[in-house]
């Protein structure tokens, strides 16, 4: 079963600090990766998505085949990025369908 | 343009009461995913459609849960004799494509007391 992990629960950084939010999946393939995010308030969005490129707000994410990882990195993090974020691969990638398996999300706490 | 809407946005329900849950996807959205999210967990897959075809019904977690989409394009997400394990949030989602961006609703907050 294709699953994904997100180790921490809370991450919290101060503002300025780099930050990495961490994310490993299990499935072989190539597969698709987003990370969404739901800020305070609001519905859950897409931050980034592998294949595309696509991505808000400065935050990047390699696929590291090897490691089965798809980290979330940020250089400098900023107040406004403290959310709730979801690593998410799809399932049945290749296929047709692609329903999202989430993982169960990283709080990520920047402090002034 | 218009987003992904869900109605009601929060629906308190007596044990055993049905309840019915909507979601209007953005228009033109071929795929329509249904998620039930616990209080402190991740979105978990309830079900999918591809147009008014149900094409994945695997993550309903019982026969009370029963979902529809007619015309291929609003879906009802129907629930029958409410459990408390049955309180999360559920969040519709539609795509153009099935591997492409989902796009989020506001979700319905449902509790059964």
């Amino acid at each position: 079963a294709q699953r994904v992990t997100q180790p921490e629960k809370l991450l919290s950084v101060f503002k300025g600090a780099p930050v990495e939010l961490k994310c490993n999946y299990s499935y072989s393939g190539s597969p698709e990766l987003f990370w969404y995010v739901q800020y305070s308030r609001q519905r859950l969005q897409l931050l980034l998505r592998h294949i595309s490129r696509e991505s808000i707000k400065g935050f990047t994410a390699d696929l590291n085949k090897g490691e089965t990882s798809f980290h979330l990195k940020k250089p400098f993090a900023q107040e406004e990025d403290s959310a709730m974020y979801y690593c998410a691969p799809p399932h049945n990638y290749g296929g047709s369908q692609g329903n999202l398996i989430f993982g169960k999300g990283t709080k990520l706490s920047v402090k002034p | 343009g218009a987003g992904v809407s869900q109605s009601p946005r929060y629906k308190v329900a007596k044990r055993g009461q049905d309840v019915a849950l909507r979601c209007d996807p953005i228009s033109g959205h071929v795929s329509l995913f249904w998620y039930q999210q616990a209080l402190g967990q991740g979105p978990e897959f309830l079900t999918y459609f591809q147009n008014e075809a149900q094409l994945d019904k695997s993550g309903l977690p019982s026969d009370r849960f029963f979902a529809e989409r007619p015309e291929g394009s609003v879906s009802t997400l129907k629930i029958q004799r409410t459990q408390q394990e049955d309180s999360a949030v559920y969040l519709c989602a539609s795509s153009f494509l099935g591997q492409e961006t989902q796009y989020f609703g506001p979700g319905t907050r449902l509790l059964v007391l």
